[in-house]
């Protein structure tokens, strides 16, 4: 089946360490995203790439590093520089077309310890 | 920049009725599609529903619909019969290709069905 798998499901980081989050999809789309989601708040955009090699930062980039070597995979990094990290962590893949919908994954919970 | 409105931070609404989560948005442009996902508590986002902003037909899925208001920049979310499964956060979201095709969410209505 066709579809986004993010893993760890739940991710402790100790304080001052940096984490990476996996995406990967096999719905050959062009298109991911990464949101952040805190409690009571709608999804924030952390990076985006519409093309391999390529990305660009969202709404709230900083703390947080991407790449997309590949088109089925698009990691992210929180890193130490990141203040607040604890949040829930979602990430999507689209079509690189205006009318079409973003598919997501089942996100990453991720707790500062 | 474009920015979509949900007013309603919770709805209740009982078993078997009809409730309808409101969503505004600002734009200048005039082609753009909009978007409810539901996000139960398993936080898997799941699309409900979409609207292309061209087409005057309100866009409709078994027992969801909506009610798209053009010129009042409203795109509200009618859900018929309500079943517990419904319960869930509903986000509405906005894409154009001026945003450089970026989604654009609002901050959710968390819906939750009495038995």
């Amino acid at each position: 089946d066709g579809g986004i798998t993010q893993s760890p499901k739940y991710l402790f980081r100790k304080e001052g360490q940096n984490v990476t989050l996996s995406c990967e999809q096999n719905l050959n789309h062009d298109a991911m995203y990464w949101y952040r989601q805190d409690p009571g708040q709608g999804l924030r955009l952390i990076y985006y790439s519409q093309i391999v090699n390529d990305f660009q930062k969202g709404d709230i980039a900083e703390g947080y590093s991407v790449s997309r070597e590949k088109k089925e995979s698009f990691p992210l990094t929180v890193t130490s520089a990141q203040k607040n990290p604890t949040a829930f962590y979602l990430c999507a893949s689209s079509r690189w077309d205006l009318n079409t919908e973003a598919f997501f994954g089942q996100g990453t919970r991720l707790t500062v310890v | 920049a474009q920015t979509v409105t949900q007013s309603q931070p919770e709805m209740s609404v009982q078993e078997a009725e009809t409730v309808t989560l409101s969503c505004t948005y600002d734009t200048s442009e005039s082609d753009y599609y909009l978007f409810w996902y539901k996000q139960p508590p398993s936080r898997q986002m799941i699309l409900v529903i979409r609207q292309e902003a061209y087409k005057q037909q309100n866009a409709t899925e078994n027992r969801f619909s909506v009610n798209f208001q053009k010129a009042a920049k409203s795109f509200s979310l009618k859900i018929s019969d309500s079943q517990l499964g419904d319960a869930a956060m509903y986000f509405c979201a906005y894409r154009s290709a001026d945003s450089n095709y970026q989604l654009i969410w609002g901050a959710g209505t968390k819906l939750i069905i009495k038995p």
